[in-house]
């Protein structure tokens, strides 16, 4: 069964750096798009980045760009979001979650993983 | 970007009930809309794609329609595990997606 699992969150200061990962198991990792989501506490979904099943495209919603990068290891099932310049509105669980389109991605999410936390606070 | 919105914020239902969630969108976006669960805690869980095609292993009290800028999530006969939030979210501009508010169905 599909599994994706986040790890890397943690309390860190404005400005400073995190990187997220998701480790996937029970698909074919590299022929699906996978994307970051994430809730600021009690409050809705927000999406974050996509990227192509080849690493070829990535995509970034306005409030994360030139800020976050999303990557992938296919070789390594793992997907991950580096973070930085963060900021306190960046508060958020951050999910990993699987686009359900094979070789492509059609911006739905079929899997997600069970999220991770990251509290940005001095 | 695409604004989506959901009406009611909130509602209370009694085990049994009918309900029913509208979602509007800012501007035509066919039937690029999905539905999520989410349960305190948890993470997301798709109900329905495509504005209205049931993905695998959801119950079929849960039906979704429309098309255009309005759309509708049913909930034909509420159940004690669909208490929950519910959101809308378009994938027409997939590149830039974005979710409705959401919809809090608790307990009558």
């Amino acid at each position: 069964q599909v599994q994706l699992v986040e790890s890397g969150g943690g309390v860190v200061q404005p400005g400073r750096s995190l990187r997220l990962s998701c480790a996937a198991s029970g698909f074919t990792f590299s022929s699906y798009g996978m994307h970051w989501v994430r809730q600021a506490p009690g409050k809705g979904l927000e999406w974050v980045a996509v990227i192509s099943h080849d690493e070829s495209k990535e995509y970034y919603a306005d409030s994360v760009k030139g800020r976050f990068t999303i990557s992938r290891d296919n070789s390594k099932d793992t997907l991950y979001l580096q973070m930085n310049s963060l900021r306190t509105e960046d508060t958020a669980v951050y999910y990993c979650a699987k686009d359900p389109r094979w070789l492509q991605f059609e911006g739905s999410f079929d899997y997600w993983g069970q999220g991770t936390l990251v509290t940005v606070s001095s | 970007d695409i604004q989506m919105t959901q009406s009611p914020s909130s509602l209370s239902a009694s085990v049994g009930d009918r309900v029913t969630i509208t979602c509007r969108a800012s501007q035509s976006i066919s039937s690029y809309l999905n539905w999520f669960q989410q349960k305190p805690g948890k993470a997301p869980k798709l109900l329905i794609f495509d504005a209205s095609r049931l993905q695998n292993g959801v119950p079929s009290r849960f039906s979704g329609s429309g098309s255009g800028t309005d759309f509708s999530l049913t909930i034909s006969s509420l159940q004690p595990e669909d208490f929950a939030t519910y959101y809308c979210q378009q994938n027409y501009d997939s590149l830039s997606i974005t979710f409705g508010p959401g919809t809090k169905v608790d307990i009558k």
